[in-house]
């Protein structure tokens, strides 16, 4: 049972662009969200995060949000640039230090 | 934040043998754990390596096939006991430092990429 999805393995998006990466969720005692970036050889980088009680959380050109009636968080990075290439991992947890993570998106982002 | 490293940085093994994989974080940590990711999936937790005593293991994952220590704030070794190619992936570990105000943010070594034949 996957309580954490992500259901898009991958995305291309031009350079200057918004890309927009999505995660669904099934746990509603989830109360705590983050997104890593992992690029290939590396062990993931947190990125940004979001508690239950917000609905948006911004850092710079990376902005979560979240739709907790819709059990849904999605990163938006604008704009792209080539460096945002990697694999993006949405992770929640239950007020612990135990991560549900997801499967991963792997963003392209094309000069 | 915390700088982790871990040793090796990939293996490969011939199957009922044993692997031992290091972990040491540049600055005292609150808690260490280990995940283990296999191919195309995500991250799964393995156990919370606890200093000075035993480790919490998740569901699925026992003691004799993956002892841990951590004798100290700062170490932590996983084992991965009599080896099947079933156990090729990547074993991360991961740390949440002391004194950070974002208590949730776990930060994570390289990675070992082990393939077992």
């Amino acid at each position: 049972d996957q309580q954490v999805k992500q259901n898009s393995p991958s995305l291309s998006v031009q350079e200057g662009r918004i890309s927009i990466l999505n995660c669904d969720y099934t746990n509603s005692m989830f109360d705590y969200f983050l997104w890593y970036k992992k690029y290939p050889a590396e062990g993931p980088t947190f990125l940004i995060s979001i508690s239950s009680i917000k609905d948006k959380n911004e850092d710079g050109r990376f902005t979560v949000f979240l739709n907790k009636s819709a059990k849904h968080l999605s990163l938006h990075i604008v704009p792209s640039q080539p460096g945002d290439s990697a694999v993006y991992f949405c992770a929640a947890s239950s007020g612990t230090y135990k991560y549900i993570f997801g499967t991963g998106t792997r963003l392209k982002v094309l000069a | 934040s915390a700088v982790i490293s871990q040793k090796p940085s990939r293996d490969i093994c011939q199957r009922g043998t044993s692997l031992t994989i290091q972990c040491q974080v540049d600055s005292q940590v609150t808690m260490m754990f280990w995940y283990r990711q296999q191919p195309g999936q995500s991250l799964t937790l393995i156990a919370t390596a606890n200093q000075g005593s035993e480790a919490t293991y998740e569901s699925g994952f026992v003691i004799d096939k993956f002892p841990i220590s951590r004798p100290n704030l700062t170490f932590s070794t996983l084992t991965v006991s009599n080896m099947s190619p079933e156990d090729s992936s990547i074993y991360l570990c991961s740390a949440t430092p002391s004194g950070t105000s974002g208590l949730h943010e776990q930060f994570f070594g390289p990675g070992t990429r082990l393939t077992v034949l």
